[in-house]
């Protein structure tokens, strides 16, 4: 039973940086055919694909959002972490860590919903 | 990379079966056989309804089928029920190890 948790703040004011933590169970990310990612969705609006990680660290990001974004592993701990810096109003939204196998998202987290204001 | 083009909103009748499009470009949609299909109720997390453009995973219903042509690729429902009134959204491979979201669908049954 595969099952993820995101944590995180859930204000943030504009300009800082927001840091996730995706916690999983029930698979490994050590091995190249799994891979986490993070998707956000501000309210009342469409799924925005943001960032993945796989089992061999490889990375990506979503090409108009790159240069804010960071994800890493920690396979000791089975957990994901997110970060997107300078933070804005337009960022505020429910933020999921989903498992991707192959070319899917077949299991998701909760969400969190993050506020970004002053 | 822009998102993959859907109707905002379809709706129809308890039995009626519906069509959503979900169109993108000959660099993703087009050139790969790998488009998702997500529904997602109020509050809750996107649900996996179709991978690989037409299958479904165990537990899907029957009624839930995809297909694709060209750079468009389409969810339909069959025998609607009120249960399936939700959010659809579209997701498919855009080379490279990225990704791409539809804009959403509002599936009202009347």
């Amino acid at each position: 039973q595969i099952t993820l948790r995101e944590s995180g703040p859930t204000v943030v004011k504009p300009t800082q940086t927001l840091t996730l933590t995706c916690t999983f169970s029930g698979f490994s990310l050590s091995s190249g055919g799994e891979s986490v990612g993070w998707i956000r969705q501000p309210p009342g609006k469409a799924l925005e694909w943001l960032a993945l990680i796989y089992g061999d660290d490889d990375k990506r990001y979503s090409p108009s959002l790159k240069s804010r974004l960071t994800i890493t592993k920690d396979t000791s701990k089975d957990q994901v972490v997110f970060t997107m810096t300078n933070m804005d109003p337009v960022d505020t939204g429910t933020y999921f860590c989903a498992h991707k196998r192959g070319w899917d998202f077949d299991f998701w987290g909760q969400g969190t919903l993050v506020t970004v204001s002053s | 990379q822009s998102a993959l083009t859907q109707p905002a909103s379809v709706s129809g009748s308890p039995g009626q079966s519906i069509t959503i499009s979900c169109t993108g470009t000959s660099n993703d949609v087009g050139r790969y056989d790998h488009v998702s299909w997500y529904q997602q109720h109020p509050g809750k997390a996107p649900k996996l309804l179709i991978y690989a453009g037409s299958e479904r995973p165990s537990g899907v219903s029957v009624r839930f089928s995809g297909s694709k042509s060209g750079n468009t690729a389409s969810l339909t429902i069959s025998g609607l029920q009120a249960e399936d009134e939700a959010d659809y959204h579209c997701s498919a491979y855009a080379g490279d190890r990225l990704v791409i979201f539809g804009g959403g669908t509002k599936l009202t049954v009347l």
